[in-house]
């Protein structure tokens, strides 16, 4: 069955970098996209952006330009984000989830990572 | 941007009875040329995954019990449970897609009365 497996929780600095690796199994990569999702502790679900797992290319949502990057290593099924410049407001739980897309852009999520908690303290 | 507010924030569900959780999008997730209705619904529970439960407004996902369903077309949407179990206490989310920009619902916390 269908699997994504993120890395484990993070404690960071302020101004500390942090990748959170996102791996999936049971289906083929390539034919979804990858998207992230914010949750910051008690509040709702954050839309952070999706990759085009066929052509690399990320589409990052408002708020989420410049610090963030999304990445891929298709040879392993995996999708990375990384946040440089970590600020406190970055505490949150990250999750990946996959999806369908097309040249509209992204649909919805049919599965999705347990998440990954993401400290940034001093 | 399109705004997702749902209602009620929380409610409490005597088991067996029906659940109601409204979606309401600050535009129209109508697609008028294929008449299809860009909008999903997850459930959330402590220690898992998010689960999807519906897209395109009323299309259970495989695997989903028959007691939830979707509903609602436009800008106004429904998530009823019928029947409630104690396995569907959770957070309900909705979710636009018909806009690039992708936006969730502040979710409904689903309790046991």
């Amino acid at each position: 069955q269908v699997q994504l497996v993120q890395s484990g929780s993070e404690l960071k600095k302020p101004g500390a970098s942090v990748k959170v690796s996102c791996k999936a199994s049971g289906d083929s990569f390539t034919d979804y996209a990858m998207s992230w999702v914010r949750q910051a502790p008690g509040q709702g679900l954050e839309w952070m952006g999706w990759i085009n797992t066929n052509t690399g290319n990320p589409t990052y949502a408002q708020g989420f330009t410049g610090r963030f990057v999304f990445s891929l290593d298709t040879s392993v099924s995996t999708a990375y984000l990384q946040i440089s410049s970590l600020k406190a407001e970055d505490t949150a739980v990250y999750y990946c989830a996959r999806g369908y897309y097309d040249n509209s852009g992204y649909y919805y999520s049919d599965y999705w990572g347990q998440g990954t908690l993401v400290t940034v303290s001093s | 941007d399109i705004v997702m507010t749902q209602s009620p924030d929380s409610l409490a569900v005597s088991l067996g009875e029906r659940a109601t959780i409204n979606c309401k999008s600050s535009q129209s997730v109508l697609y008028s040329s294929n008449n299809k209705n860009y909008l999903a619904w997850y459930q959330q529970k402590p220690g898992q995954p998010l689960k999807l439960l519906i897209d395109w407004a009323s299309t259970r996902e495989s695997g989903v019990p028959d007691r939830f369903s979707g509903s609602g077309s436009g800008t106004d949407f429904t998530l009823t449970i019928n029947s409630l179990q104690a396995e569907d206490v959770a957070v309900y989310y909705c979710q636009q897609y018909y806009s690039p920009l992708i936006t969730f619902g502040q979710g409904t916390r689903l309790e046991i009365k």
